[in-house]
């Protein structure tokens, strides 16, 4: 079956980190970019990062630059986002996303793992 | 990396059509060919409605169209049915590897 699963999220205080996982399975993992988009409860969806299929290009949203760190594993077909320095505004629910192929949009969601962060 | 923008909320009946626009700069939306839709319902993952401006994914109705003119993007859904209503999000390639999304726009049917 293709798709993908996150983990990782839960309740982390401010200034906390945490590092969520996305297991890919079904599809050809090292051929394609993959990202993480958030989404706060109740708000709308935010792109926070992509990597390449062979992580030579990386990419994040200025909310997250310098705090969070994306890689990928192609040997385990898993994507990581390090969240570091976390912030009350980082709670969110994190989807991770496969790219479609050379094209722009993302054509695989996800079902989402949830990050609080409270005191 | 500024949002795009997008209504809040649209609505209409059963049967008419609706257009939700999505306005960016010259930066992302202009700039590039590259404005996707995805469709949301309550918690649910997003689901891609149109790539490429105005391609439809295989298994999306043609009552689904998109178009773009200069720096805005317009997703347009006629004929109206109840299970269009959802949360409807435009995204774009901003550059240097980056992306932005829309602040979304909640559909109603009345």
């Amino acid at each position: 079956e293709v798709q993908l699963v996150e983990s990782g999220g839960g309740l982390v205080q401010p200034g906390g980190s945490l590092r969520l996982s996305c297991a890919a399975s079904g599809f050809m993992f090292n051929d394609y970019a993959m990202h993480w988009v958030r989404q706060p409860p109740g708000k709308g969806l935010a792109w926070v990062s992509g990597v390449s299929w062979n992580s030579g290009s990386i990419g994040y949203a200025d909310s997250v630059k310098g705090r969070f760190t994306i890689s990928r594993d192609n040997a385990k077909n898993s994507v990581y986002l390090q969240m570091n320095s976390l912030r009350i505004e980082d709670t969110a629910f994190y989807y991770c996303a496969k790219k479609a192929g050379s094209n722009w949009y993302f054509d695989l969601w996800g079902r989402g793992t949830l990050v609080t962060v409270s005191s | 990396q500024s949002a795009l923008t997008q209504p809040r909320s649209v609505s209409g009946s059963p049967g008419q059509s609706v257009t939700i626009s999505c306005s960016g700069t010259s930066s992302d939306v202009g700039a590039y060919n590259s404005v996707s839709w995805y469709q949301q319902h309550p918690d649910k993952d997003p689901k891609l409605m149109i790539y490429d401006v105005n391609q439809r994914p295989s298994g999306v109705l043609d009552r689904f169209s998109g178009s773009k003119s200069g720096n805005t993007a317009s997703l347009t859904i006629s004929g109206l049915q109840a299970e269009d209503e959802a949360d409807y999000y435009c995204c774009s390639y901003a550059g240097s590897y980056t992306w932005v999304f829309g602040g979304g726009t909640k559909l109603t049917v009345l």
